[in-house]
C-alpha cells in the first residue's frame, strides 16, 4: 500500500534558522505531490505542489520543495524561518493508482522568537 | 475568497448517540471529500463524491457511518451510534474537477467531535 513518511513529528527552531522537513513516499508509479500547512486555529491550506517540470517548486511565504524521484522524496525548505511559520506541515501525494490523497502524519514546527 | 463551510465546529456527544456533520463546498466544485483526522496523524479519507455519486467509500465504517450528497452540492456525514473511538476532527474538502492527479483540494475548518 502507498504511504507517506514524515521524518520528524516535532521540530523546534529559532527565528532566522534554516528549515528542512523531510518527506518520503512509497510508490513506484506517477505521483503528484503537495505540502499543506495548518496554522494554529486555521484550516489546512495548500503551501505548494508539484505536478511536472522543474523539480524545485516554489510556494507561498518563501517556502520551496524539491522533488527527487530517485529518492522518492519531496522535502520542504525555507532559508530563514519566522515566528509566524509556527504551524503543522503535512506532506501528501496523489498516486496515479487511485487518485486519492495519501497523507503523512505531519510535522509540528515551533519557531522560538 | 470562496471557502468550504462546515458546521458545527465543535460537537460533544455521548456514546450511542447519533451525530451529523454538514459541509458546503466551494460553489461549482464537483468533488467532495470527507476525512477523519485523529490527533497526531494525517487525515484519513472516509468517502469521496463526484457530484452526487459516491466514488469511494471503502474506508467508511458502513455499520455506523453514512454520507450523502443528494443534489451534488452540500453533504452530510452521519454517525449512528457514536463510539468513544470516533473522537476526532472531521474534515471536508472540495475540488473543482474530477478526481485525478491534478485535483487540488480545498479544506474547511473541520468539526471536532468528542464522544464521552
Amino acid at each position: 500500500a502507498q504511504s507517506v513518511s514524515q521524518h520528524n513529528h516535532h521540530v523546534i527552531l529559532s527565528e532566522a534558522a534554516s528549515l528542512e522537513l523531510g518527506c518520503n513516499y512509497s510508490y513506484g508509479g506517477t505521483v503528484n505531490l503537495f505540502w499543506y500547512v495548518q496554522y494554529p486555529g486555521q484550516h489546512l491550506q495548500l503551501l505548494l505542489k508539484y505536478f511536472s517540470g522543474d523539480p524545485l517548486v516554489k510556494g507561498i511565504k518563501g517556502f520551496e520543495a524539491e522533488f527527487i524521484k530517485s529518492k522518492f522524496s519531496f522535502n520542504l525548505r525555507k532559508p530563514s524561518v519566522q515566528w509566524s511559520d509556527t504551524a503543522e506541515y503535512f506532506c501528501a501525494v496523489i498516486p496515479d493508482s487511485n487518485y486519492q490523497l495519501i497523507w503523512g502524519a505531519g510535522t509540528k514546527l515551533i519557531i522560538k522568537p | 475568497e470562496a471557502e468550504v463551510a462546515q458546521s458545527p465546529r465543535y460537537k460533544i456527544t455521548e456514546k450511542s448517540q447519533a451525530v451529523a456533520f454538514w459541509c458546503d463546498p466551494i460553489s461549482g466544485h464537483a468533488t467532495l471529500y470527507w476525512y477523519r483526522q485523529i490527533l497526531g496523524q494525517g487525515p484519513e479519507l472516509l468517502v469521496q463524491f463526484q457530484d452526487e455519486s459516491v466514488v469511494d467509500d471503502s474506508q467508511l465504517p458502513k455499520d455506523r457511518f453514512s454520507a450523502e450528497r443528494l443534489k451534488g452540492v452540500d453533504s452530510t456525514l452521519k454517525i449512528q451510534p457514536a463510539e468513544l473511538g470516533d473522537s476526532a476532527m472531521y474534515l471536508c474538502a472540495s475540488g473543482q474537477g474530477a478526481a485525478d492527479l491534478y485535483n487540488e483540494q480545498f479544506f474547511g475548518p473541520g468539526t471536532r467531535l468528542t464522544v464521552l
